[in-house]
C-alpha cells in the first residue's frame, strides 16, 4: 500500500506570493494533519482535519489555511509568503481522530522563499 | 504549555556499540510518545508508539521506555549499525489536545565504522 504522499517534492516561491500543497493520506485514514519544520528545529503543528473538519490548529497566523476534500486528501495554502515560511512542510494521517492512533507522516514537501 | 527536550543534540558512536536517547517533557499529562526516524531532507518515519499505560516498547533492536511521572523517555538502540544515522525525534500527544504532537529538537546520531 502506498504511504501518505506530498506534492510538490520542492517548491520555491518569492515573498508576497501565494502557495498550496496537497497531501493524499494513506488509503484508509481520515485523519490529516500538517506541521512544519524549519532547518535544525523540530515539526510544528500547524493544523488537524478529520472527516473534513478543523479539528485542530497551531499557533500560526491567518495567512496559513487548510482543507480537508471527500477523498480525505488535504490542502495547505499559505498567503503572502515571508522569508520565514521557508521550512520543510510535513502531512501525517492516522486512521481516526483520537490519541491512541500512530501518525504516518509523507516525505514533505520543502518550500524556499526568495 | 508542552516542551519537549532531547538531549545530547548530537551523538557519535563506533559501529556496534549500544546507545541510549533521552527525551524528557514538562506536562506528565500525556496520552502517547511516539520515537520517530528523520533522515536529511526526508520525512518522519515511525519507529515505536508507547501509550501512557504502557512503560515500554521494543522492535527489534529498539526499545523505547515511558516514565510519565517523571516525564522522561529512552531509546534504547542495541548493536548499532551505520544505517542508523539520522535524527531521532520524540513526540508526545498531550492531553486535551486531541492528536497534536509537540516535539523535541531531536538528537543527531552517527554512526561511523
Amino acid at each position: 500500500d502506498a504511504g501518505v504522499t506530498q506534492s510538490p517534492t520542492h517548491l520555491i516561491k518569492t515573498r508576497g506570493q501565494h502557495v498550496t500543497l496537497r497531501c493524499s493520506p494513506i488509503s484508509g485514514h481520515k485523519s490529516v494533519s500538517w506541521y512544519q519544520q524549519v532547518l535544525g528545529q523540530g515539526p510544528q503543528f500547524i493544523f488537524q482535519y478529520y472527516e473534513k473538519e478543523e479539528r485542530g490548529r497551531g499557533n500560526f497566523p491567518d495567512r496559513f489555511s487548510a482543507r480537508q476534500f471527500p477523498n480525505y486528501s488535504s490542502e495547505l495554502n499559505v498567503n503572502a509568503l515571508l522569508l520565514g515560511d521557508s521550512a520543510l512542510y510535513l502531512c501525517a494521517s492516522s486512521p481516526k481522530q483520537g490519541v491512541n492512533y500512530e501518525q504516518y507522516f509523507g516525505p514533505g514537501t520543502r518550500l524556499t522563499v526568495t | 504549555k508542552q516542551e519537549v527536550t532531547q538531549i545530547p543534540a548530537a551523538l557519535s558512536v563506533p559501529e556496534g556499540e549500544n546507545l541510549v536517547l533521552n527525551c524528557s517533557f514538562t506536562d506528565s499529562a500525556i496520552y502517547n510518545l511516539q520515537w520517530f526516524r528523520q533522515d536529511p531532507g526526508k520525512g518522519l518515519t515511525s519507529l515505536l508508539l508507547i501509550q501512557s499505560s504502557q512503560r515500554e516498547q521494543t522492535s527489534g533492536r529498539l526499545n523505547a521506555s515511558l516514565d510519565k511521572s517523571s516525564g522522561r523517555s529512552t531509546l534504547y538502540i542495541a548493536a548499532s549499525q551505520p544505517g542508523d544515522s539520522a535524527t531521532y525525534l520524540c513526540a508526545v500527544v498531550k492531553t486535551g489536545t486531541a492528536s497534536k504532537l509537540t516535539f523535541g529538537t531531536g538528537t543527531r546520531l552517527q554512526v561511523t565504522l
